[in-house]
């Protein structure tokens, strides 16, 4: 089955600089790769996601790009803020019915 | 619109107890996912069903955990004589359709074993 890795596990930036969270896959037959936030003791929530047949996609101060060669895939969050502090999760969905593999978080902490 | 509601949000029980969890989906969804949060861990897959039906059960444990997707009513997940090691959050996610784009998790239940 589906192995997404996720790195780093914590991540601390001061306000304003750049925070960048990288994932690799492992099934080729991956097609769909969304990112979800969870704040502390919340649901997660979707904020943006890519498919295979696109390399990037920008939300605002989000953004996420996808190398399909090289099976990894990254989120980008510019101009942080502390309300950007959460745990970040990436995954990946393969097989028939598209289930939904995650990583394991990267916890991401905005120092203001 | 409610939302992907489950309940109960904390469930406190002693180790040989059963532990049952709710979740009802968004309205007019008909698929649902269940997933498992360990602290400082990711979401892994339990299981994943459709009405009446479980299409996918690989990452739920053979043993003392079933669930279920009536006709009518709430997917409930069940876990037999829990033990410690079963603390956790556990999600539900619904959508509407297979496509994983429309996943809208509920706020889980913090299961805590004693």
């Amino acid at each position: 089955g589906e192995n997404v890795e996720q790195h780093p596990s914590t991540l601390s930036v001061q306000e304003g600089d750049s925070a960048v969270i990288k994932c690799t896959y492992s099934d080729s037959a991956s097609n769909y790769f969304p990112w979800y936030k969870q704040e502390l003791g919340k649901r997660p929530q979707l904020i943006i996601d890519i498919r295979s047949n696109v390399g990037e996609k920008k939300d605002q101060r989000i953004a996420v790009t996808l190398n399909k060669t090289a099976k990894h895939f990254s989120l980008h969050i510019t101009e942080t803020q502390p309300e950007d502090s959460a745990v970040y999760f990436c995954a990946a969905s393969s097989g028939g019915y598209q289930k939904v593999t995650f990583g394991t978080g990267t916890k991401l902490q905005v120092i203001p | 619109n409610a939302g992907v509601m489950q309940n109960p949000r904390h469930l406190v029980r002693r180790r040989g107890q059963e532990a049952r969890l709710r979740c009802s989906p968004m309205k007019g969804h008909s698929h649902v996912y269940w997933y498992r949060q360990l602290p400082e861990e990711g979401l892994k897959f339990m299981v994943y069903l459709q009405k009446e039906n479980i299409i996918d059960e690989s990452g739920m444990p053979k043993e003392r955990f079933s669930a279920e997707f009536p006709k009518e009513g709430p997917s409930i997940l069940r876990i037999q004589q829990v033990v410690r090691g079963d603390s956790a959050a556990y999600f539900c996610a619904s959508s509407p359709d297979s496509t994983p784009e429309k996943l809208f998790f509920g706020s889980g239940t913090q299961l805590s074993v004693l």
